[in-house]
């Protein structure tokens, strides 16, 4: 089973569309989420972190479901320059503090 | 605002060469990481670093992959006797112990 698993889409919308990307991780260890963009061939760069009562970050919001496993992420009004993957991730603490990415899912936005 | 800086930016290599992958981390942080993501393929984890030594490795990370913090700012990787299959970008991250992990702009290594 993946550790962090995510739909690769793509998943392809209109200029002003509200999108979702789910994620579950199975790791019940899992201390923090984020929620990472990746665009082509770049590094991955911290879109959000995800707490337990969900949280907003102007068009984007995350949330997370402890008991299911499960997080979230809603981008409003979808915007051109928000094409990219983007990555589900977490952290484990214990094992090296180390980052453990879902394999992205890839939004494309159309005029 | 500070970043990781990674070097080169990109290494073309012959198979069976040594390469020495090399970054800069954040200077305040603790934690710090190597990753390598193979084209088309998710982000994968190979080494974190912590107190000068290795915290935890994934099973990548065999005896052709070492890493070293020589002089307390500098943190590189290096893998002894490349094969095809190594070819990958490679990132180097960095940790202030929060969770959050800053990505260098990666390091595209190609094994001929």
């Amino acid at each position: 089973r993946k550790e962090v698993e995510q739909d690769p889409g793509p998943f392809n919308v209109p200029e002003g569309a509200t999108v979702a990307f789910n994620c579950t991780y199975s790791n019940s260890a899992s201390q923090s989420f984020f929620w990472y963009r990746q665009d082509c061939r770049k590094e991955p760069k911290l879109l959000m972190s995800v707490y337990s009562s969900g949280n907003e970050d102007g068009r984007f919001t995350a949330q997370l479901n402890r008991a299911s496993q499960y997080i979230s992420l809603l981008i409003r009004d979808s915007k051109l320059s928000d094409s990219a993957t983007y990555l589900c991730v977490v952290n484990a603490y214990g094992a090296g503090n180390m980052l453990t990415f879902g394999g992205g899912t890839r939004l494309m936005v159309k005029p | 605002e500070p970043e990781v800086t990674q070097t080169p930016s990109h290494q073309v290599t012959q198979m069976g060469q040594e390469v020495i992958l090399r970054c800069v981390p954040i200077s305040n942080h603790l934690y710090f990481y190597w990753y390598r993501q193979i084209l088309g393929q998710k982000v994968e984890f190979l080494v974190s670093f912590y107190n000068n030594e290795i915290s935890e490795k994934s099973e990548i990370f065999d005896d052709q992959f070492s890493v070293e913090r020589p002089d307390g700012s500098n943190f590189t990787l290096k893998i002894r006797s490349t094969k095809l299959e190594d070819s990958a970008m490679y990132f180097c991250a960095s940790n202030p112990g929060q969770g959050i992990a800053f990505f260098g702009q990666g390091t595209r290594l190609t094994v001929v």
